[in-house]
């Protein structure tokens, strides 16, 4: 079974400039999670969706951070414009359904390098 | 509010020998689920354990081993006879069943190195 999938793995952009990532969770994951991880912490959550809705953004930036899941699959997460302090990795996850015991599974990430 | 403590930042150790990782949680939920991913270099998490807060039984899976006492709100994790391969950062996570839509919060993670 193929795993969540992330393109592009590596990114560098100059600040001010706009950045996408891409993601296709594990089939039949209704649950999609994106993550930032800043160098030596954990994960911190961005946004998660429940099909195509967004179920909880409270820790998404909405001045420059942008998310889409169009038909409840592959999702996109957008920053626009990119900042100094953005640099990191954007993990995307999936998860069979919402429910706390669900276990997340995780892409390789997307490492973004903002000059 | 949850928390998750990894207190170790580093744990550097020679191959074969055994290393233990510490974690502590907070909650307030009754119900609850503790977890152990795995982050090599590579940059991908795997998933490693998952455990609920009703059993507390010791769970065995070949040279990882993982320690579950509610008394002290710790779930550590053991690797035996520790190999190169080991060497990632390892992050316990905890999720309640009463949070909304999973929410799954990192402890800071542990750096292993295991040295040939």
């Amino acid at each position: 079974e193929a795993g969540v999938v992330q393109s592009p793995r590596y990114k560098i952009i100059e600040k001010k400039q706009p950045v996408a990532f891409w993601c296709n969770p594990i089939s039949g994951h209704n649950t999609l999670y994106w993550y930032l991880q800043n160098l030596g912490q954990g994960p911190e959550l961005l946004i998660r969706y429940e099909n195509e809705e967004a179920v909880d953004d409270s820790q998404l930036p909405k001045d420059r951070f942008s998310a889409e899941r169009l038909k409840g699959v592959d999702s996109t997460l957008k920053i626009q414009p990119a900042e100094l302090g953005d640099s990191a990795v954007y993990l995307c996850a999936s998860s069979p359904g919402l429910a706390g015991r669900e276990t997340q599974y995780f892409g390789p990430g997307t490492r973004l390098l903002v000059l | 509010a949850q928390k998750v403590t990894q207190a170790q930042t580093e744990i550097s150790v020679v191959e074969k020998e055994d290393v233990t990782l510490d974690c502590v949680y907070e909650t307030r939920d009754t119900t609850y689920y503790l977890f152990w991913y795995k982050q090599p270099p590579s940059g991908e998490l795997v998933f490693l354990i998952r455990r609920n807060s009703f059993d507390e039984q010791n769970e065995i899976s070949g040279r990882y081993s993982w320690n579950f006492q509610k008394s002290t709100s710790s779930f550590n994790f053991t690797i035996t006879a520790s190999q190169v391969v080991d060497s990632a950062v390892y992050f316990c996570a905890l999720s309640e069943a009463q949070a909304a839509g999973n929410k799954l919060t990192f402890g800071g993670g542990t750096r292993v190195l295991v040295k040939p």
